[in-house]
């Protein structure tokens, strides 16, 4: 159980077109759901938390006009590199927060790797 | 001070020893605990939580938390060098959100 699925895996885009990702949790619902950005040798960033069906939270120095996040049903949330530059290219990795047994967990997702070009 | 604090290792340990990560944390109310586990180029991986303090154990791995010292570790018996990974600490903040750790790199050599 608890399974996270994203897609893509991996994507390679121009500098300058939009990229969607998407991320389901699969067997449970997950009311809360994160975007998490990770570069080369560095720790996991948390970009935004988002609530089904209400405006996601950006963290500070997270341009909320260039990562847009929609979390439109309980097992589907959607986050869209508008006008991506290659400094956009990172690992994104989604994690859905969900009942495990009584205790409430954090799964992560596969992660997406974005090259922008 | 960090809010949560990792040795970034690596820690190297032979194949079959025991692997002993540690973690501190700065937030006292914090009540939840996590590690996970990151292989290179993947997503992270939930090993354990912890929520009590004192031990919990599932198979080869063993979670310690000290609230009054508040640190929490993780041991890995018998290791193996699939064990080689990034040890990701973390607790649970504010608005639900995760706070981790930088990681500890684990070393398992044959």
């Amino acid at each position: 159980g608890a399974v996270v699925s994203q897609h893509p895996s991996w994507v390679i885009c121009k500098s300058g077109t939009s990229v969607k990702i998407e991320c389901r949790s699969l067997d449970f619902q997950a009311t809360t759901m994160f975007w998490y950005r990770q570069f080369p040798k560095q720790s996991l960033m948390l970009m935004a938390t988002s609530n089904e069906g209400s405006k996601a939270t950006y963290e500070q120095g997270v341009e909320k006009d260039k990562f847009l996040i929609n979390h439109a049903s309980l097992t589907l949330s959607t986050l869209t590199v508008t006008s991506a530059h290659p400094e956009d290219s990172s690992f994104y990795i989604c994690s859905a927060r969900g009942d495990s047994g009584g205790a409430y967990e954090q799964f992560f997702g596969p992660g997406t790797r974005l090259t922008v070009l | 001070q960090k809010e949560v604090e990792q040795n970034s290792g690596p820690l190297s340990v032979p194949e079959g020893a025991i692997a002993s990560l540690n973690c501190t944390y700065s937030d006292r109310g914090s009540q939840s605990f996590f590690w996970y586990r990151q292989y290179s180029g993947k997503s992270p991986e939930l090993i354990m939580s912890i929520y009590s303090n004192g031990d919990k154990e599932d198979g080869r791995f063993t979670a310690q938390l000290n609230k009054a010292s508040q640190y929490v570790s993780l041991l890995i018996r018998d290791s193996q060098p699939s064990d080689s990974a990034t040890y990701l600490c973390a607790i649970r903040g504010g608005f639900q959100k995760l706070v981790f750790g930088t990681g500890t790199r684990l070393l398992v050599s044959p």
